[in-house]
């Protein structure tokens, strides 16, 4: 299976500031990344597809980018509503696999 | 409107069988790529299982031999049935449907599974 690694694990940001999580593969996925948000008690909500593509209705500030087995997810300026735990995952194989998880929360 | 809504969770104890079902509307089951992905209680997301609209199906190793995906075309449901349950399968149970194959565009609530004696 294709292990999914993801730092920072946790981090703590103010409103207005620039947030970056990085995902590594364990081997080569192209683009076939994925990255999910989920707010406690809810079900995950997709951002952005194939690395790099904004999910339709999704907020401008949040992007992707990457290839091959090293993915970068941003929020451009943070918001009191994007507290939450994100997620990457890799769609090369069929057997699917998450990254561990990035908790987001207010400094 | 799509929507997925999760049931059949609850109370089992180790070894024990139970059948989750997700009930969809909104779009057809057996054109899609459907997948179940649990939650253990306070953990990260795990790909349990998934059903291509080709009828191929593919189980994560920790649930193979042990969970069967299925789908019924007529009720527009898909099914997981989990047999000889651990207390590590507890979790909350979400399927969801699959924009293509392993992007998940909508999930359902998500129904708890808790083994235990």
């Amino acid at each position: 299976d294709i292990q999914m690694t993801q730092s920072p694990s946790s981090l703590s940001a103010s409103v207005g500031d620039r947030v970056t999580i990085t995902c590594q593969a364990s081997q080569d996925i192209s683009n076939y990344l994925n990255w999910y948000q989920q707010k406690p008690g809810k079900a995950p909500k997709l951002l952005i597809y194939d690395a790099s593509n904004l999910e339709t209705g999704v907020p401008s500030r949040f992007s992707g980018s990457g290839s091959g087995t090293d993915f970068t997810f941003t929020i451009s300026s943070l918001q009191p509503e994007d507290i939450a735990t994100y997620y990457c995952q890799q769609y090369d194989n069929p057997r699917l696999t998450f990254g561990p998880g990035t908790k987001v929360d207010f400094k | 409107e799509v929507q997925l809504v999760e049931s059949g969770g609850g109370l089992i104890q180790p070894g024990g069988s139970l059948r989750l079902s997700c009930a969809a509307s909104g779009f057809t089951v057996s054109s899609n790529y459907m997948s179940w992905v649990r939650q253990a209680p306070g953990k990260g997301l795990e790909w349990v299982s998934g059903v291509y609209s080709g009828g191929s199906r593919f189980y994560a190793d920790s649930v193979k031999g042990r969970f069967t995906i299925s789908r019924d075309n007529s009720k527009n449901t898909l099914y997981l049935q989990m047999n000889s349950l651990r207390a590590e399968d507890t979790a909350v149970y979400y399927c969801a449907r699959g924009l293509v194959p392993g992007i998940w565009d909508y999930w359902g609530q998500g129904t708890l599974v808790t083994v235990s004696s």
